[in-house]
């Protein structure tokens, strides 16, 4: 059974029109993780929350928020897509902050058109 | 500032051959080292990890091994098969937040 859930898996927008993923997890567990993935690349980190903590990386364009209404669910929000954006967002959770099994959803294959 | 350095960035075997992808990370006071193999259009999955006060980790054809003093890590797939052909990915963490990943390394088990 799938523990992290992404929809929608793939996703269209138009350059510059706001877009939502969103995510939701059974396994309980404290930490939500953004992360954006372009091709051939590594996961790049955009943020975490720890509960309702918010934790963003230095180097996360002010474009991406994020929302977290309770513990199942987790949202990434991109106010304004340019081509640049387009990549596969990954939602992740973990028991712990760190020196733990991350676990990752499926994936969403974001397009900007 | 943090990096983990993984190779090689490709990778062919013969299927039943071995493979052996090999990570160097910079951050002495990393204590968890996951492997993440990810299939095409897939998240990733988490397929062994070991902890800093372990030298070696085994499940059944895959293995992984820290040298603390050099800072290296390795996974080990052995018996190789079709199904093992994926993006693997090495991560360094510190009981912080952060996953240091590595840049991936593609495996192709050629039949």
């Amino acid at each position: 059974d799938a523990m992290v859930i992404q929809n929608p898996r793939y996703q269209v927008t138009q350059f510059g029109k706001p877009v939502t993923l969103s995510c939701s997890q059974t396994l309980n567990h404290n930490v939500m993780y953004w992360y954006q993935q372009k091709s051939s690349q590594a996961p790049k980190l955009l943020f975490h929350y720890y509960d309702k903590d918010f934790n963003n990386e230095a180097d996360t364009p002010d474009n991406f928020q994020s929302r977290r209404p309770n513990t199942s669910f987790c949202f990434l929000d991109i106010r304004s897509p340019g081509l640049g954006d387009a990549a596969m967002y990954l939602c992740a959770t973990s028991r712990v902050l760190g020196g733990t099994e991350a676990f990752f959803g499926q994936g969403t294959r974001l397009t900007v058109v | 500032g943090e990096n983990v350095e993984q190779h090689p960035s490709t990778l062919s075997v013969q299927e039943g051959d071995s493979a052996v992808i090999k990570c160097t990370y910079s951050d002495s006071a990393s204590n968890y080292f996951p492997w993440y193999k990810q299939e095409l259009g897939k998240g990733p999955q988490l397929i062994i990890d070991i902890r800093s006060n372990v030298g070696e980790k085994k499940d059944q054809r895959i293995a992984v091994t820290l040298n603390k003093t050099a800072k290296h890590f390795s996974l080990h797939i052995t018996e190789t098969q079709p199904e093992d052909s994926a993006v693997y990915f090495c991560a360094a963490s510190k009981g912080t937040y952060k996953y240091i990943f590595g840049t991936g390394t593609r495996l192709k088990v050629l039949a």
